[in-house]
Formats: C-alpha cells, sequence, structure tokens
C-alpha cells in the first residue's frame, strides 16, 4: 500500500530564513511518482514538482529546493530564503506505477512572519 | 498545464439534499479525478472518471452517495447526493493532461460545500 508521512504538521519561520519541509514515503512498487503541492490560502493547489523513481537528480528552481533520497525513502523540500507569500499547506503526495492509487500526504502548514 | 474551472465555488446545503458539482477544462483530457478534502485534512480521492465509461471508486465512496458523469473529454460532474454535516468538504476536480494517473494532476480551486 502507498503511504505518504509529512511528520512535520505546522512550521513557524520568520521572513528570509531557510526552511525544510519533510516527506517520507512508503510503497513497494519500484517504478513510483512524488509530487509536491501548495495549497495558499485561496485553497487553490499549485503545482510545484514531479519527480519518479528513477530520477534521484536533486531539483533546484529559484528559491525552491527538492532532495530526492531512495535509501531513505524520502523526498524533502527546502525553500530558501523564505516569504511570507511562501505561507500555505504544502502537500507531498505519491503516485504508484500502476496509476491508480494517488496518495496525499496530511500536508504542512508553513507560515513565514515578517 | 490545464485551466480548470468549478462551479459553484461554494454552497451552503440543508441536510438531505443533493448538490451537483461541475467541472469544466479548456482542452480535451481523458482523465478526470474527483477528490475531498474534509476541514483541515488532506485530499482523499473519491473517483476516477474516464470518458465513455464508468467511473472508478476508491475504497469507502459509492456511487449512490457519489454520481459521477463525464458527457465528453472536457466537463464532468460530481454529484453529493442525500447530505449530511459529514460532507462538509473542499470537493476538487483534476485532470491529467497526458491520459495517466501517474503524470501531473492539474487541479481545479475547489467547491467548499457546507451543510447544516
Amino acid at each position: 500500500a502507498q503511504k505518504v508521512t509529512q511528520a512535520q504538521t505546522e512550521i513557524s519561520v520568520v521572513e528570509k530564513e531557510d526552511v525544510t519541509l519533510d516527506c517520507v514515503y512508503e510503497t513497494r512498487d519500484t517504478t513510483y511518482y512524488l509530487f509536491w503541492y501548495k495549497q495558499p490560502p485561496s485553497g487553490e493547489l499549485v503545482f510545484l514538482i514531479r519527480r519518479n523513481s528513477f530520477d534521484e537528480q536533486n531539483e533546484i528552481s529559484g528559491r525552491y529546493s527538492w532532495n530526492f533520497q531512495k535509501s531513505t525513502s524520502s523526498f524533502n523540500f527546502t525553500i530558501t530564503a523564505s516569504q511570507v507569500v511562501d505561507s500555505a499547506v504544502y502537500f507531498c503526495a505519491l503516485s504508484g506505477a500502476l496509476g491508480n492509487d494517488m496518495r496525499f500526504g496530511a500536508g504542512t502548514r508553513l507560515t513565514v512572519k515578517p | 498545464s490545464a485551466v480548470i474551472s468549478q462551479k459553484p465555488s461554494r454552497d451552503i446545503c440543508q441536510r438531505g439534499t443533493s448538490l451537483t458539482i461541475q467541472c469544466q477544462v479548456d482542452s480535451q483530457v481523458t482523465m478526470m479525478f474527483w477528490y475531498r478534502q474534509q476541514p483541515g485534512q488532506s485530499l482523499t480521492l473519491i473517483a476516477t472518471a474516464n470518458q465513455g465509461s464508468e467511473a472508478t471508486y476508491e475504497s469507502g465512496f459509492v456511487i449512490d452517495k457519489f454520481p459521477i458523469s463525464r458527457p465528453n473529454l472536457t466537463f464532468s460532474t460530481l454529484t453529493v447526493s442525500n447530505m449530511s454535516p459529514e460532507d462538509s468538504s473542499i470537493y476538487l476536480c483534476s485532470v491529467a493532461p497526458t491520459g495517466l494517473i501517474t503524470d501531473t494532476q492539474y487541479f481545479g480551486p475547489g467547491t467548499r460545500l457546507t451543510v447544516l
């Protein structure tokens, strides 16, 4: 069965601090896909990144970076120099090879204070 | 990506009534999905809706409670039937433009439902 754990329920930082959101997953599939989504207060889910299990290369996009470690089944998300606009709930999600079992983590609520 | 709209954006309904939520996409997509997000919770997949076939429901969700229509490649509806306060949630539709759930899913803005 697929499972995604986001142990951090809420994180609060001050603007310009770096923050890492943790995501640990469980799957028996050898092929799987990992995602991060942002849900700002407006409620809409914004896609951030998709990663397949064969691509362990870390990715950087502006202030965002992702660290995929298959050895520890983790797909962590770091925001560098956080801004107030980064305040949102962030969801990590996992989809298996068959593509019919998308699972979301519980989400981490990030608050960035000015 | 795809541009997705949902109607209504929010509604307040009485217990025992039904509400139909519409999801419109700006391009043709094979697979559409419906999710529920209960207050303060994560997203749970309700069903997968492919055009031309019956929707596939996840464990814990049944067609009698959540009937889904998919009349064409750009539109779907989800009905929440015989509502109770426990149905108060945000309902979101999403699409996988390439037709695979393993592809990136893009989400609509959601329908915020409150059942009194």
